[in-house]
């Protein structure tokens, strides 16, 4: 099966500080990625496009400043969150599409900034 | 009209049951409907997903009711076990884009 892989699981970090989640897909090539972000007991917000070798797509209210995504190669997505504030403590989770339409979603990245 | 309501948020079936969970839309340009499986602190992962050119899916105990007619479908968990307990999502997507609106989401917990 197709298998992403998100790293790391659970991040903890000071407030102003910046924090960086990778996205692999491991078996295979990916050239769009999707960065999704998940409240306790909400369903998933999509937060941006991630197209290998160009820029992100970032939805409706989503800061581009803030949550910067790089699709450095067709396996690889990173998502930086820059100076990490309290409220942008939450589950963070990526998604890859191998062929047709199913997508196949990483384990999630639970960040927690004090 | 991008939306996908999903209904209960929560649901609770004694085991051996039979679990359902119902989701509709409006985008008559919707033309993919997966159903997420998400234990927590996890990713979602993916059960079952339907094309509005059949009208049920199966796969094992999990199965994918659609009426195109009235924009609904369904999932059907048969013989509900313990370790079903999870949150299920319905999503749909249309045709070009691997962009998923996603359902609000259903607790589904099944009792010993």
């Amino acid at each position: 099966g197709a298998v992403v892989s998100q790293h790391p699981s659970w991040v903890i970090c000071k407030s102003g500080t910046s924090v960086k989640i990778e996205c692999r897909s491991l078996d295979f090539q990916a050239t769009t990625m999707f960065w999704y972000r998940q409240f306790p007991k909400q369903s998933l917000m999509l937060m941006a496009t991630s197209n290998e070798g160009s820029k992100a797509t970032y939805e409706q209210g989503v800061e581009k400043d803030k949550f910067l995504i790089n699709h450095a190669s067709l396996t690889l997505s990173t998502l930086t969150v820059t100076s990490a504030h309290p409220e942008d403590s939450s589950f963070y989770i990526c998604s890859a599409s191998r062929t047709g339409r199913k997508l196949f979603f990483g384990s999630g990245t639970q960040l927690s900034v004090l | 009209q991008q939306q996908v309501k999903q209904s209960p948020q929560s649901l609770i079936v004694q085991k051996g049951g039979i679990s359902i969970i119902n989701c509709a839309y409006e985008n008559t340009a919707f033309d993919y409907f997966p159903w997420y499986q998400q234990f927590p602190g996890k990713g979602p992962a993916l059960l079952i997903a339907i094309r509005p050119d059949v009208s049920e899916k199966k796969e094992g105990r999990f199965t994918i009711s659609f009426n195109k007619s009235a924009k609904q479908f369904s999932l059907h968990i048969m013989d509900s076990q313990p370790g079903d307990s999870a949150t299920y999502f319905c999503a749909a997507s249309t045709s070009g884009t691997y962009k998923y609106i996603f359902g609000t989401g259903t607790r589904l917990k099944v009792l010993a």
